[in-house]
């Protein structure tokens, strides 16, 4: 098992660019999440889905979108970059009933 | 305003000592704890957890404290092994919140010297 991926481990962008974020997991999760870490800042929640279809806003979701087309993949998209989207994102799931979640290795974006 | 506060950005430990993360919060709502370990460059990863039900719970050579009147918690390690030198995350969790939303602290790096 892969358990949860993410892709890409690195990414450049310029101010106004945009990108997508993949995160993918075979581990059954229901529950997924989209965390930006800074220094000194610990985790912080981005946006959530709750299961296939479904997405929610976190405590920090402005400048941010995301999808759960299927339910093993959630994808964070940044339609317009801007450098204080400089950070590394991780990407979390867990099963229902479980509060124990997995994380992916993460990806580390900077904006210019 | 932060819930979950971890007050000590850092922590330096000899090995084979005991080695004590601290961490307070806020919310008498939370009702489970837990606690994440992360290397440089890696994901964090879980390490050992309780439920506000509980005072203690130990896995090996972690044990996790509960005050719930304090509103306070710590992670013991012992002994402590230069392994264990990573940033380590105090989470909590509130009934009926957000379909089990962690909230993090801002992390503890522990570095055990041999």
């Amino acid at each position: 098992n892969a358990g949860v991926t993410q892709t890409p481990k690195f990414r450049v962008l310029k101010t106004g660019q945009s990108m997508t974020l993949l995160c993918a997991q075979d581990m059954n999760h229901e529950y997924m999440y989209w965390y930006r870490q800074d220094p000194g800042m610990g985790l912080r929640l981005i946006h959530y889905s709750v299961g296939e279809g479904t997405t929610a806003k976190g405590e920090v979701p402005d400048g941010y979108n995301v999808s759960r087309l299927k339910k093993q993949n959630f994808l964070l998209g940044l339609e317009s970059a801007a450098p204080s989207q400089t950070s590394v994102y991780f990407c979390a799931g867990h099963r229902t009933g479980g509060y124990e979640q997995y994380f992916g290795p993460g990806t580390r974006l900077t904006v210019t | 305003d932060q819930q979950v506060k971890q007050n000590s950005p850092s922590l330096s430990v000899q090995e084979g000592r005991i080695s004590i993360l601290n961490c307070d919060y806020t919310n008498s709502m939370f009702d489970y704890f837990l606690w994440y370990k992360k290397y440089p460059a890696e994901g964090p990863t879980f390490l050992i957890s309780i439920s506000s039900i509980k005072d203690k719970n130990e896995d090996g050579r972690f044990t996790v404290f509960l005050n719930k009147s304090a509103k306070h918690l710590s992670l013991h390690i012992v002994p402590s092994q230069p392994g264990d030198s990573a940033v380590y995350f105090c989470a909590a969790s509130a009934e009926g919140g957000s379909q089990g939303n962690l909230i993090f602290g801002k992390g503890t790096k522990l570095s055990v010297k041999p």
